[in-house]
């Protein structure tokens, strides 16, 4: 039971360059949320997923999209990475009817 | 923007001693929870107290709810190393959960 997996862990990339995170999850939860975490700024949500195939817009969104194909996996991309999108991704997950969230262990981007 | 914001922003305590930090949100809840982040690591969860729910324990983990001043505290009793780590509490806005920034609390042994 490896409970949420991201990939990869680690990335650099030049301005403009695209690129997907991967988020996968092994507990048949019906949620999905992508965050990024930047110093002295906690965790702000990018979009969300309450389900296959639905995708939501969260705090921050703009320059990000996401795709919920199959209920255990949400897809975080970056079509043309800009240094501001330099910063530490995590990938959450949770059942329907809990509160609790479960992360991955997060994916240090680099944009340079 | 961010519901929860805790206080203080840093810590420092000698082993042993007893760690608080606060949590103040904005609007009305149903419950609150607070979550732990060792450095390099993902969140992890550490408890939920709901609205009807004024202290909730869990091993030396003590945390307070105040729905009227909009205010949660978690007490950590006789700290360990293994405690220094960032404290996040979480509010929940429909399907999302928003955190604060953190308290990063440092036990020196």
């Amino acid at each position: 039971n490896a409970g949420v997996t991201q990939t990869p862990k680690f990335r650099v990339l030049k301005t403009g360059q695209s690129m997907t995170l991967l988020c996968a999850q092994d507990m048949n939860h019906e949620y999905m949320y992508w965050y990024r975490q930047d110093p002295g700024m906690g965790l702000r949500l990018i979009h969300y997923s309450v389900g296959e195939g639905t995708t939501a817009k969260g705090e921050v969104p703009d320059g990000y999209n996401v795709s919920r194909l199959k209920k255990q996996n949400f897809l975080l991309g970056l079509e043309s990475a800009a240094p501001s999108q330099t910063s530490v991704y995590f990938c959450a997950s949770r059942p329907a009817l809990a509160g609790e969230l479960f992360f991955g262990e997060g994916s240090r981007l680099t944009v340079l | 923007s961010q519901q929860g914001e805790e206080d203080p922003q840093a810590l420092s305590i000698q082993e042993g001693e007893n760690a608080t930090m606060n949590c103040s949100y904005k609007t009305s809840i149903n419950n609150l929870q607070w979550y732990r982040q060792n450095s390099g690591r993902g969140l992890v969860h550490l408890i939920l107290i709901r609205s009807n729910e004024r202290e909730k324990h869990s091993g030396r983990l003590r945390v307070t709810l105040d729905t009227s001043k909009k205010s949660s505290s978690l007490l950590i009793t006789a700290s360990r190393a293994a405690d220094t780590a960032s404290y996040f509490c979480a509010t929940p806005n429909d399907y999302k959960l928003s955190f604060g920034a953190g308290t990063t609390v440092t036990v020196r042994a």
